[in-house]
């Protein structure tokens, strides 16, 4: 079975300073899909970025980037010039790509960030 | 509109009542989900339909019954439930074994 831990429920961080978020992963497959997830207050849950296992190259997406450390089963959020939209939990998730637990998400219990004016 | 839909988005029930949930997904994709997102817990996946057929139960109780009779709809139908059922219930779709988009949610209440 695959476990997400998220060890920091919550965190601030000053608008347009840098934040990084931890998660760390258990699991026994060797190919996956990574994912970060943020939920506003609004709560419709929205997809930040996503890194496959195979790839060495930590996926970035604008002001969002990812540490992937396959080995250490490390996989940590940095959101770059914090802005006050960026306010939300977000989710930690894991999926491995083949087989019986393909469709099953795996989540973290999340990290509140707030960002501060 | 676009994306994941969800409705209605807040939902109250007597423990007696008969209610459904709908989701509906304009993203051309071949599977759906639901999951019940609860207080200080992680996100809990209850049902996956891939190319409209069940494929993962999660354990859940026979009081929640789905149902997806195209790859664009997926209902949650709920009879008898219990007040520990009140939660955030979202729908997700995705491509075979790829990303999963999500609802809005509906906010259930159950008294």
């Amino acid at each position: 079975a695959q476990t997400v831990t998220q060890s920091q429920p919550e965190m601030s961080v000053q608008e347009a300073e840098t934040v990084t978020l931890s998660c760390t992963y258990d699991t026994s497959e060797n190919n996956y899909y990574l994912f970060w997830y943020k939920q506003p207050p609004s709560r419709q849950m929205i997809l930040v970025i996503r890194q496959e296992a195979y790839k060495q190259q930590n996926a970035t997406e604008n002001r969002f980037s990812v540490n992937f450390q396959k080995a250490a089963k490390s996989f940590s959020l940095k959101i770059s010039d914090s802005q006050l939209g960026d306010t939300a939990m977000y989710f930690c998730a894991f999926i491995p790509y083949s087989g019986a637990g393909s469709y099953q998400l795996t989540f973290g219990k999340g990290t509140k960030l707030s960002v501060i004016p | 509109e676009t994306g994941v839909t969800q409705t209605p988005r807040h939902l109250v029930m007597g423990m007696t009542n008969k209610k459904s949930l709908k989701c509906e997904q304009h993203l051309g994709h071949n599977a759906m989900y639901w999951y019940k997102q609860s207080a200080k817990k992680p996100l809990e996946l209850m049902f996956v339909y891939s190319l409209e057929e069940r494929v993962e139960n999660n354990s859940v109780p026979s009081r929640f019954s789905p149902e997806c009779p195209n790859s664009s709809h997926l209902f949650l139908h709920l009879h008898t439930l219990q007040p520990e059922d009140s939660a955030l219930y979202l729908c997700a779709s995705s491509g075979i074994k790829d990303t999963q988009y999500f609802g809005p949610g509906t906010r259930l209440t159950v008294l």
